[in-house]
């Protein structure tokens, strides 16, 4: 399996620009995360699906942020409009919940810097 | 909520010494306590865990420890090596619960040659 797949690995943007990243999960996964990690407050989990239906949202900073998961294969994270503060790396993750520890398998992370 | 602390946020150490991050959690509904290694430009990945039947678990150079009374975990890394130096991050979930882990903060390990 070719594992978590997020695109772009790098974005840098100029604030007020709309940053759209990517995600493909690992085939067979029912759980899908979306993290930001920064310096100040390390790994931070924004939102997840189960199934792909949204089900912890509380993470998400405001409302300039939306995810959406329109299929198992697939989810977005998207930032409209993008502001300085948002520069961080994104990462996504999946894992398979039944009958395992639920391991967290994660992508190498897209590093967003918005100018 | 789940807390968890970890410290240290840095860990510098020569080759072949020990390393030992120590993590402490809130909800003593926590059972299962898995740790990541981050190495640079990638994601986390597990590389040990524990769940709260078992006291310690080794796994080569790597160990985990878990207190349960005092609610607090940590990881050995013996004969460290330049190539364990990466962020290591604890964790804490409850497997009936939200299943949602709650993760530390963080600690980058240096190993010097």
């Amino acid at each position: 399996d070719a594992g978590v797949i997020q695109s772009p690995r790098h974005e840098v943007t100029e604030m007020g620009q709309e940053v759209t990243l990517r995600c493909k999960p690992i085939s067979g996964h029912d759980y899908l995360f979306w993290y930001r990690q920064t310096m100040m407050r390390g790994l931070e989990l924004l939102i997840y699906f189960n199934n792909n239906v949204p089900i912890d949202d509380s993470g998400m900073p405001e409302d300039r942020f939306s995810a959406k998961m329109p299929n198992a294969s697939f989810s977005t994270l998207k930032i409209q409009p993008s502001e300085p503060r948002d520069s961080a790396v994104y990462f996504c993750a999946s894992s398979f919940r039944q009958g395992t520890t639920g391991e967290l398998f994660f992508g190498e992370g897209s590093r967003l810097t918005v100018l | 909520g789940e807390n968890v602390e970890q410290h240290p946020s840095t860990l510098s150490v020569q080759e072949g010494d020990s390393a030992v991050i120590k993590c402490t959690y809130s909800d003593s509904a926590s059972n299962y306590f898995p740790w990541y290694k981050q190495e640079l430009g990638k994601g986390p990945q597990l590389i040990i865990d524990i769940r709260s039947n078992v006291g310690e678990k080794k796994d080569q150079r790597i160990a985990v420890t878990l207190n349960k009374t005092a609610k607090h975990f940590s990881l050995h890394i013996t004969e460290t090596q330049p190539e364990d130096s990466a962020v290591y991050f604890c964790a804490a979930r409850e497997s009936g619960g939200s299943y949602i882990p709650t993760f530390g903060r963080g600690t980058s390990l240096i190993v010097h040659p």
